[in-house]
């Protein structure tokens, strides 16, 4: 049982550059999200999927897309990097999207925008 | 605007002592708060959580305070261990407003426990 795993750990893009970030969680959870996390910043929503085949945009959407393609994987898309999205990358995956829902991370992707 | 704060960037204590995380919040509304742990390189993990219908709720080694006419909680750890150094975030969320996306952290406090 892996929990949630992402692809690639680390990336470094030059600006214009596209990408997409990888999220998989093997716990048969309803519910995805993307946060970012920037150097003295807490974490910060990008998009959720409250269940497969829906997306809605968080706190920090600009810049991004994103796709939930089936329940268990939803994908991250920068079209064209900037060096404002230089961060780190979490995906976190829960049962259901309630407010007291406990959300589980994983490792995090490392990206710098050159 | 932080609803969420998290007013000490860091905390340095001996092992065996306790440790004492501090988050304010400024909206009234909300009414369940969660604790997250992460170590470098990881993701956060989920600690502890409390809802605003309690003042205090424990697990172990870890103890909850929620303040609700001050805005505060405290996380306690008590004995802290060197495996304790991380970084710990506060978060917040209330009924009706959705679901836990709409969670809102803190900046996080780095603990260090020394040896």
């Amino acid at each position: 049982n892996a929990g949630v795993t992402q692809t690639p750990k680390f990336q470094v893009l030059k600006t214009g550059q596209s990408m997409t970030l990888q999220c998989a969680q093997d716990m048969n959870h309803n519910s995805m999200y993307w946060y970012r996390q920037d150097p003295g910043m807490g974490l910060r929503l990008i998009y959720y999927s409250a269940s497969e085949g829906t997306t809605d945009k968080g706190e920090v959407p600009n810049g991004y897309n994103v796709s939930r393609l089936n329940k268990r994987e939803f994908s991250l898309r920068l079209e064209s990097a900037a060096p404002s999205q230089t961060s780190v990358y979490f995906c976190a995956s829960s049962e259901v999207v309630t407010y007291t829902d406990t959300q589980y991370f994983g490792p995090g992707t490392r990206l710098t925008v050159l | 605007d932080q609803q969420v704060k998290q007013n000490s960037p860091s905390l340095s204590v001996q092992e065996g002592r306790i440790s004492i995380l501090n988050c304010d919040y400024t909206n009234s509304m909300f009414d369940y708060f969660l604790w997250y742990k992460k170590y470098p390189a990881e993701g956060p993990t989920f600690l502890i959580s409390i809802s605003s219908i309690k003042d205090k709720n424990e697990d172990g080694r870890f103890t909850v305070f929620l303040n609700k006419s001050a805005k505060h909680l405290s996380l306690h750890i008590v004995p802290s261990q060197p495996g304790d150094s991380a970084v710990y975030f506060c978060a917040a969320s209330r009924y009706g407003q959705g679901g836990s996306e709409k969670l809102v952290f803190g900046k996080g406090t780095k603990l260090t426990v020394n040896p």
